[in-house]
């Protein structure tokens, strides 16, 4: 099972919106509505965000939303601020043997 | 509040073993899969291996099938990983974490460093 394709890096300023995508197969993100994004600070554990495409957890802001088309999907941060400049980490399940296949990673900076 | 902590970490010559251990707490751990999930330095997020709640069903990643055994017990709320024929690849921050569609809380992670 290959990781899922990300962009390396993503920029924007403040305020401003940002799309970050995560490109599968037909065998994971294409097949299952269980994609989860991943907020991971220098240093520290990663942070679920984003689970089922496009469900926030309790607590996360609403700055943080995903979506899903074909084998694609994608997070938005919008109203960028600089305590979302981290890494992030989409993730899909494909299948019951393999439950987690990684996405390569984004780093998002602030500008 | 969901506490996972992880141990065992440390340096091992290539071959050896080492078995790390998950102490979770703030909730009803025998109802959760966990798993554990491995970054290498400067290195992006790779699943390792997953056990469901009653030990019913468990999992590995290519990578480590054969070498690695995942393990739990309810009665002390741990979740374990035996590593065995450790590899320089092997290195990496080890982290535990409960879920079983998504990966909802996490542990700080232990690390592991495979070199002589």
């Amino acid at each position: 099972q290959s990781a899922l394709t990300q962009p390396a890096s993503v920029s924007g300023s403040p305020g401003q919106s940002i799309t970050i995508s995560c490109t599968g197969t037909s065998s994971d993100v294409g097949s299952y509505n269980l994609v989860s994004w991943y907020q991971q600070h220098p240093g520290k554990a990663p942070k679920l965000m984003i689970y089922e495409v496009s469900k926030r957890p309790s607590g996360v802001s609403n700055r943080f939303s995903g979506s899903k088309s074909g084998n694609t999907a994608s997070l938005t941060i919008s109203g960028l601020q600089a305590e979302d400049e981290a890494d992030y980490y989409c993730c899909s399940y494909a299948g019951s043997s393999t439950p987690y296949v990684f996405g390569t990673g984004t780093k998002v900076t602030v500008l | 509040e969901v506490q996972l902590v992880e141990s065992g970490g440390g340096l091992v010559k290539p071959g050896g073993s080492l078995r790390l251990s998950c102490a979770a707490s703030g909730f009803t751990f025998s109802s959760y899969s966990m798993n554990w999930v491995r970054q290498a330095p400067g290195k992006g997020l790779e699943w390792v291996s997953s056990i469901s709640s009653s030990s019913s069903y468990i999992y590995y990643a290519d990578s480590v099938k054969g070498r690695f055994t995942i393990s739990r017990d309810n009665a002390k709320n741990s979740l374990y990983l035996q590593m065995n024929s450790l590899r320089a690849e092997d290195t990496a921050v080890y982290y535990c974490a409960r879920g079983s569609l998504e990966l909802q809380s996490w542990g700080q992670g232990t690390l592991v460093t495979v070199s002589s």
